[in-house]
């Protein structure tokens, strides 16, 4: 089955710069890649997705790259502010006709420093 | 987006009861529901797939007759945890999704049920 890897496990960075996570997975049948924020004790919240058919994508301070033949994807947040601290997930769908499940990275917990 | 609807939010038990938790997508038809577990700290670990009006699918390493799980109609799955122990203490969360047709669209959680046996 699939199997998502992301690193770094904690980040921290100071308020103005950017911050990358970056995931791996590993069955190449996967076809959407979304990205969640989850504050302590709360459900996760979606931020960003891409499908497979896409390369990039981008939200204001947030985008998305894929690389299909690498099967690796990446978060990017730019002019980070202390609210976006917080533990981001990525996460990686497989085919529906194989039960499309979502299958979580271990999170990155980022820190931004006022 | 979407409402998924997670019922109780907490909820303390003694050891070797059972306790039932409830997932409602309130907005939409969720053809297929996924449970999660979740330790301090770490990742969401996939427990369970459930459709619709048929079996769930555990995931490795799952016991079946532990976390019972039930997908009724299109806007409700219940997990149940059975005989419960300290260890199965944690955060359980559910996530729903409708499918359009072979595309996979955006998984919406529940508020999740944090479980404390004692």
């Amino acid at each position: 089955g699939e199997n998502v890897e992301q690193h770094p496990s904690t980040l921290s960075v100071q308020e103005g710069d950017s911050a990358v996570i970056k995931c791996t997975y590993s069955d190449s049948a996967s076809n959407y890649f979304p990205w969640y924020k989850q504050e302590l004790g709360k459900r996760p919240q979606l931020i960003i997705d891409i499908r497979s058919n896409v390369g990039e994508k981008k939200d204001q301070r947030i985008a998305v790259t894929l690389n299909k033949t690498a099967k690796h994807f990446s978060l990017h947040i730019t002019e980070t502010q202390p609210e976006d601290s917080a533990v981001y997930f990525c996460a990686a769908i497989g085919p529906q006709n194989q039960g499309g499940k979502l299958i979580f990275g271990q999170g990155t917990e980022l820190s931004v420093k006022p | 987006g979407a409402v998924v609807s997670q019922h109780p939010s907490r909820v303390i038990c003694k050891s070797g009861t059972s306790v039932k938790i409830e997932c409602r997508s309130l907005d939409f038809q969720a053809t297929t529901m996924f449970w999660y577990r979740q330790f301090p700290k770490q990742s969401l670990m996939l427990m369970a797939t459930s459709n619709e009006g048929s079996k769930a699918t555990y995931e490795q390493g799952v016991e079946k007759d532990k976390f019972l799980i039930n997908h009724a109609s299109l806007t409700l799955s219940t997990l149940t945890v059975t005989s419960a122990h300290p260890e199965d203490s944690s955060f359980y969360i559910c996530s729903a999704r409708a499918r359009q047709g072979w595309m996979n669209t955006e998984a919406f959680f529940g508020q999740g049920t944090r479980l404390t046996v004692v």
